[in-house]
């Protein structure tokens, strides 16, 4: 899950597993949810996002799951692979806002 | 395709020296973001424009200072480097309010000595 500070979350998971990353979002008047993988040395690429009046949306081999009740999104990432090894980080706004806001991140690492 | 390109990749500063981190976009978007990662946290918000000739404070603006040139360019200037500015910084651009998402740059890492 998501968390402030020096040491990122860690998830690892062995190669054809399903991965879950969670995270927990602040504003309860966030309605825009994205998921970012970051590898090392790069910018955040775009992965997938949801609006918040959806609760379930399909990528290809990922899945976000939108839950407003307990403020909580998820990545599933389908038949983990080496290339998905990265931090993950979830972002919120308020559409319109212009000011999105980032989740601390989790390092995803697949153990080949 | 460029997408977003920012120069230079990597830059050190004695304490107060200044310098701009440049920043384009080659995808008509019509909004820019400056942001800056530190070990270990998110990204933070320092500057952005919703449109050409508009620019608006984010989260953590202080020692820092933007221009929006045109459509295409977006720069940050640091006028009096701190070593609390040591930081990877990255640009973003949208279409129109992150629809879609953000498409980044690779960053510029800057240290402050």
């Amino acid at each position: 899950g998501e968390s402030v500070g020096l040491h990122l979350p860690t998830l690892s998971v062995q190669e054809g597993d399903n991965s879950i990353i969670n995270c927990a979002y602040s504003n309860s008047a966030s309605d825009y949810f994205i998921w970012y993988k970051q590898e090392s040395g790069k910018g955040p690429q775009f992965i997938i996002d949801i609006r918040s009046n959806m609760d379930k949306r399909q990528g290809q081999r990922v899945t976000v799951l939108l839950n407003k009740t307990v403020k909580h999104l998820s990545l599933q990432i389908a038949a983990t692979q080496p290339g998905d090894s990265a931090v993950y980080f979830c972002a919120e706004e308020k559409y319109n806002n212009n000011d999105m806001r980032f989740g601390a991140g989790t390092r995803l690492t697949v153990k080949p | 395709n460029a997408g977003v390109t920012q120069t230079p990749k990597f830059q050190v500063l004695k304490t107060g020296q200044s310098m701009t981190l440049q920043c384009a976009q080659d995808m008509n978007h019509n909004s820019m973001y400056w942001y800056r990662q530190d070990p270990g946290m998110g990204l933070r918000l320092i500057y952005y424009s919703a449109s050409e000739g508009t620019t608006d404070k984010g989260e953590v603006p202080n020692g820092y200072n933007v221009s929006r040139l045109n459509k295409r360019e977006f720069s940050l200037r640091l006028e009096s480097a701190a070593p609390s500015q040591t930081s990877v910084y990255f640009c973003a651009s949208s279409i129109y309010h992150a629809q879609g998402g953000y498409t980044f740059g690779s960053g510029t890492r800057l240290t402050v000595v």
